[in-house]
């Protein structure tokens, strides 16, 4: 079974800077989707970004950016120029391509916060 | 457009009482999950709807609980004989077909059981 894993419960940035949450994910398949979701306190989940495992290049939406590195398993979130906007909690997710097993795989998420 | 919406927004309820959750999902998506959202198990996958395919039920946690999706669209959650341990946000997605689409959340309904 997949899993996906996020070891750290809780980062802080200073508004303005840049900052990177940490994902690692457990499969044997070779195809597969991950995502970034991002949670408010409103409890909306919202995607931020997602990555396909077959393309190489690492997606990118305005200031959030990834680092997809297929081998080690490895699919963080930099968040550069930080907002106050984005503090929220951060959900790592993996998704199979195979079979029907359409549901998504989280991890167990990260709270950001930014200081002004 | 709009969104995928959820109602109530809260419920509260008592141990022994059955509950019925609500979907609206985007129009036109033929794909809808159910995930749990908990302090102590973070997000769970529930069960997913594709189409007219027979739903994936594989991740209801016990036969208190089922799902239906009426005329391909608006799906009910309902939890009989409600537990304590059933306290959680019931979040529901949908997507515009099965794998290969982003699923869209609603703001989730909050279910507290006394």
């Amino acid at each position: 079974a997949q899993t996906v894993t996020q070891s750290q419960p809780e980062m802080s940035v200073q508004e303005a800077e840049t900052v990177t949450l940490s994902c690692t994910y457990d499969t044997s398949e070779s195809d597969y989707y991950l995502f970034w979701y991002k949670q408010p306190p409103s409890r909306q989940m919202i995607l931020v970004i997602r990555q396909e495992a077959y393309k190489q290049q690492n997606a990118t939406e305005n200031r959030f950016s990834v680092n997809f590195q297929k081998a080690a398993k490895s699919f963080s979130l930099k968040i550069s120029d930080s907002q106050l906007g984005d503090a929220a909690m951060y959900f790592c997710a993996y998704r199979s391509m195979l079979g029907s097993q359409g549901n998504l795989i989280f991890g167990k998420g990260t709270k950001l916060s930014v200081k002004p | 457009g709009a969104g995928v919406s959820q109602s109530p927004s809260n419920k509260v309820t008592e141990k022994g009482k059955d509950v019925e959750l609500r979907c609206d999902p985007i129009s036109g998506h033929t794909a809808l999950y159910w995930y749990r959202q908990s302090l102590g198990q973070g997000l769970e996958f529930l069960i997913y709807f594709q189409g007219n395919s027979a739903p994936d039920k594989s991740g209801l946690p016990s036969d208190r609980f089922s799902a239906e999706r009426t005329g391909g669209s608006v799906s009910t959650l309902t939890i009989q004989r409600t537990q304590q341990e059933d306290s959680a946000v019931y979040l529901c997605a949908s997507s515009a077909s099965g794998r290969e689409e982003t699923q869209y959340f609603g703001p989730g309904t909050r279910l507290l059981v006394l």
